[in-house]
């Protein structure tokens, strides 16, 4: 069975740090997608690796993989505000594509 | 504008009725997702669909729930007798092809009193 665990699970910090949010996954799969979801709402895509090494980048988000490590980093650069979310990894594992198993969700706070 | 749309968006309901949920997955879109969202146990898959046909519904209880696709332009969700323990989130989602991320509805926020 396909786990996804994501760390931290919960992460608080200030406006302008960096920080990275990891997401492992125990099969291999070489496609990992990352959703952003604000509370009370619904889960937004943010990025969608396919290979490894792929590497995506939007504003102060980024994200990679690493198939041969099963492991996929988000990381932050001088967060602001806005960026409190909760970030979810999923990774698929269907040869035929899109069948999503989700990690736990980080819940990200941005403090002024 | 593409979206996946869902109906309703909040739905109240005493336990023991029937419930049902309903997506628009994006025209083009041949794959549909149900999944339900809870604090307990996060994002689960019910069931999905792929050109109308059921492919997966193992995560979905068998004795109360059920899933179809009428048309490529609704899916449903159905759960009958609901229980509290179906209150819930649940989403439908579409990707537009294999390899691409999955568009997600607004949900439906259910709750079983």
């Amino acid at each position: 069975e396909l786990k996804v665990e994501q760390n931290p699970l919960f992460l608080s910090m200030q406006e302008g740090k960096n920080y990275t949010i990891y997401c492992n996954y125990s099969t291999t799969s070489d496609r990992l997608y990352w959703y952003r979801q604000d509370p009370g709402k619904s889960l937004e895509s943010l990025f969608v690796l396919l290979s490894n090494g792929a590497v995506k980048q939007e504003g102060r988000l980024m994200a990679s993989l690493d198939t041969k490590a099963r492991l996929s980093t988000l990381h932050i650069t001088a967060a602001v505000h806005d960026l409190s979310a909760t970030y979810f990894c999923a990774v698929d594992v269907e040869t035929s594509g899109s069948r999503l198993t989700f990690g736990e969700g980080t819940q990200l706070t941005v403090n002024p | 504008d593409a979206r996946v749309t869902q109906t309703p968006r909040h739905k109240v309901t005493e336990m023991g009725q029937e419930v049902t949920m309903r997506c628009q997955p994006i025209l083009g879109h041949n794959t549909v997702f149900w999944y339900r969202q809870t604090m307990m146990q996060g994002l689960e898959l019910l069931a999905y669909f792929r050109n109308r046909a059921p492919l997966d519904d193992s995560g979905m209880p068998k004795d109360r729930f059920s899933a179809e696709m009428p048309d490529a332009t609704l899916a449903t969700l159905k759960i009958q007798p609901s229980e509290p323990r179906d209150s819930a989130v649940y989403f439908c989602a579409s990707p537009r092809t294999e390899n691409t991320e999955a568009f997600f509805g607004q949900g439906t926020r259910l709750t079983v009193v």
